[in-house]
């Protein structure tokens, strides 16, 4: 069974710029989670989407958005990239959502100049 | 905001040494997860605990959730280099609901 892919593995944006970074999960769940972890915060929860509907949202700025499509495949967009928003971004998906078994992909390391 | 204070921050043992990391909150939990995260890769689910009192054993790491359900602690028993990593409780549920909370983590160094 193929785990959470995450595409890019990196990337380099400048400020100001917009970023759109894809997580397809594990074939057969229907819930995708979004993080970002900094060496300062830790792991911080964004958001999750269950059936392409968001059902929680972090504290994050508006810049901070995303959607599911219909076959479960998230894509979670960052607008006007500020320095503080290089970080590691990682997708998680699940069979129900939150408290049950995630599973992580590798994440994509944005790095924001 | 529920927040989860994770102990200690670093820990740098000898193979064969036993320890025991600590995720502590003032707020009540509905479940309680722990991953380990090494370089470069996403965080691994080692366990959920979910009711109060509860004890999980995995191999020789042992978990346990509070009473109250506003703590839990990871053991881990005769420490090997294999163990080393980026340990991380996260907290479901409770005044939270449908978000996930993570402790800061802790790095853990095991020499050989």
């Amino acid at each position: 069974k193929a785990g959470v892919t995450q595409t890019p593995r990196y990337l380099i944006k400048t400020r100001g710029q917009q970023v759109t970074l894809s997580c397809s999960p594990i074939s057969g769940h229907r819930s995708v989670s979004w993080y970002q972890q900094t060496p300062g915060q830790g792991l911080q929860f964004l958001f999750e989407y269950f059936s392409e509907t968001q059902r929680n949202k972090g504290n994050f700025p508006g810049r901070f958005s995303g959607r599911q499509f219909s076959n479960s495949r998230s894509e979670m967009n960052v607008s006007t990239l500020e320095l503080g928003d290089s970080a590691l971004y990682l997708c998680a998906s699940s069979l129900v959502g939150i408290g049950a078994d995630l599973h992580f992909g590798n994440g994509t390391r944005l790095t924001v100049t | 905001t529920q927040l989860l204070e994770q102990s200690p921050q670093f820990l740098s043992i000898q193979e064969g040494e036993n320890l025991t990391v600590y995720c502590n909150s003032s707020s009540v939990f509905s479940s309680l997860q722990w991953y380990r995260q090494e370089p470069g890769e996403g965080p691994v689910l080692l366990v959920t605990v979910v009711t109060g009192g509860e004890v999980k054993k995995l191999k020789r790491l042992t978990f346990q959730f509070g009473d109250a359900r506003k703590d839990s602690s990871l053991h881990i028993t005769a420490a090997q280099p294999g163990d080393t990593g980026l340990y991380l409780c996260a907290g479901a549920g409770g005044t939270s609901y449908g978000k996930l909370t993570f402790g800061q983590g802790t790095i853990l160094t095991v020499h050989p």
